[in-house]
């Protein structure tokens, strides 16, 4: 496609219930990051994934969080048993090699744990 | 530690007036962009500019690294501004590309 897409726009969960969120990088884009913004705030990286190298994890808030990529495609964020802090707008964001690059965004999954 | 900070917080302007944003780091960077969200939530790319001067229409940017801060020009401003600017940076002290982003200036512009 022309931008990254992201699925679902938005998901509403009730605490304790696992989600799943979807990225879809700018095709040709090895580098793909999830960011986390929540309300009024700036956005927090959470993980960044290159090719086939081991993936930074840094910014991962708790071992609830995991995300998955397979080669240089489609990548899927999991928050397991969801908390309330959890609530906020992922976005996911691609780049071309190397982590100078441009990044561009897409339009974010809204999360609201009830 | 690692900082990216922007000024003003909030900015309120007439239509028709100028505007300069500011975003200080402190540190050697090798990325910088500024973005702009708009009421949806989509961030829109505005510059990638690590260093030097770019200019796209009304909006201009010039990153002085040596000096470690960006600005952002609006000029002639336009209700459809409204939104928050963000400055997001990557550090050459960071192993990967993450950008650490700052709080962001919200600016209204008013018919």
């Amino acid at each position: 496609g022309a931008g990254v897409s992201q699925s679902p726009s938005n998901k509403v969960t009730e605490k304790g219930k696992d989600v799943e969120l979807r990225c879809d990088p700018i095709s040709g884009h090895t580098a793909l990051y999830w960011y986390r913004q929540r309300l009024g705030q700036g956005l927090e990286f959470l993980i960044y994934f290159q090719g086939n190298s081991a993936p930074d994890k840094s910014g991962l808030p708790s071992d609830r969080f995991s995300a998955e990529r397979t080669g240089e495609s489609v990548s899927t964020l999991t928050i397991q048993r969801t908390q309330q802090e959890d609530s906020a707008v992922y976005l996911c964001a691609s780049s071309h090699a190397g982590g100078y690059n441009e990044q561009f965004f897409g339009p974010g999954t809204r999360l609201t744990v009830l | 530690g690692i900082q990216v900070e922007q000024s003003p917080p909030d900015l309120i302007l007439q239509e028709g007036a100028n505007s300069t944003l500011r975003c200080n780091f402190s540190d050697s960077v090798n990325n910088l962009q500024w973005f702009h969200q708009n009421p949806w939530g989509q961030l829109i790319n505005l510059f990638y500019i690590p260093s030097g001067t770019k200019q796209n229409g009304r909006l201009s940017a010039t990153t002085v690294a040596t000096e470690r801060y960006s600005l952002l020009y609006i000029s002639s401003s336009q209700t459809t501004d409204s939104g928050v600017y963000f400055c997001a940076v990557g550090f050459f002290s960071s192993n990967t590309g993450k950008l650490i982003f700052g709080q962001g200036t919200t600016l209204q512009v008013k018919p």
